[in-house]
């Protein structure tokens, strides 16, 4: 199965800061890939689907890029609910796998 | 809007056999061409793909949990099951059940935390 190596796995930042997260896949997924936020408690959201297209209702200051093996996702101009775990996930092979997550904490 | 909602037991004996449910509203899982996923998250660790439910009779599952797990469908009900057998402390997790395409999954229910304890 396609393992997925994010980075880093935490990530301390103020708000109004630029958030750059990374993940990695074991072998190329092509563009599939998606990028989820999770609070404590919640259920993961959709952010990012095709490395790059935002989820209905996702504000435009996500935004995704990369394809093959690295991805990027970056939160411009970090606001106070955007403090929380992300998650990347490959939808190119089955089983669907996720990384280990990137905790983006309060400095 | 589509909206999940997984239910079931939330303590589980060592070798018995966990059935969660998930019910679905706002879209009907017999149409639309959708999976129906179920994927478990184990204390402090990330998110673990178990598998799916397609046009309610296809079904797949992530090859190590393939001997003890199988899901299913009732679409009289709107809902789609999982049961996994043999349970043992590694299976303590919250279980999601989700809505996906060939790309993400963007619906999912709240999890049902799953301790298997004696």
């Amino acid at each position: 199965e396609i393992v997925l190596t994010q980075s880093p796995d935490t990530l301390s930042l103020s708000p109004g800061q630029r958030a750059t997260l990374s993940c990695r896949a074991s072998q190329s997924v092509g563009s599939a890939l998606a990028w989820y936020q999770q609070k404590p408690g919640q259920a993961p959201r959709l952010l990012i689907y095709g490395a790059s297209d935002r989820a209905t209702g996702i504000p435009g200051r996500f935004s995704g890029s990369g394809s093959g093996t690295d991805f990027t996702l970056t939160i411009n101009s970090l606001e106070s609910e955007d403090f929380a775990i992300y998650f990347c996930q490959q939808h190119s092979d089955w089983p669907r796998t996720f990384g280990q997550g990137t905790n983006v904490e309060i400095k | 809007q589509v909206q999940l909602q997984a239910s079931g037991p939330g303590l589980v004996k060592p070798s018995q056999t966990l059935s969660l449910t998930c019910n679905v509203s706002g879209g009907s899982i017999s149409s639309g061409g959708f999976f129906w996923n179920w994927i478990r998250q184990r204390p402090g660790k990330g998110l673990e793909y178990i598998g799916y439910i397609f046009d309610s009779g296809s079904t797949y599952y992530k090859p190590s949990l393939r001997s003890r797990v199988s899901i299913s469908a009732d679409t009289s009900k709107n809902q789609f099951s999982l049961n996994m057998r043999s349970l043992s402390a590694a299976d303590t997790a919250v279980y999601y059940c989700a809505r996906g395409g060939l790309q993400a999954l963007d619906y999912w229910g709240l999890g049902v935390l799953v301790t298997v304890s004696s």
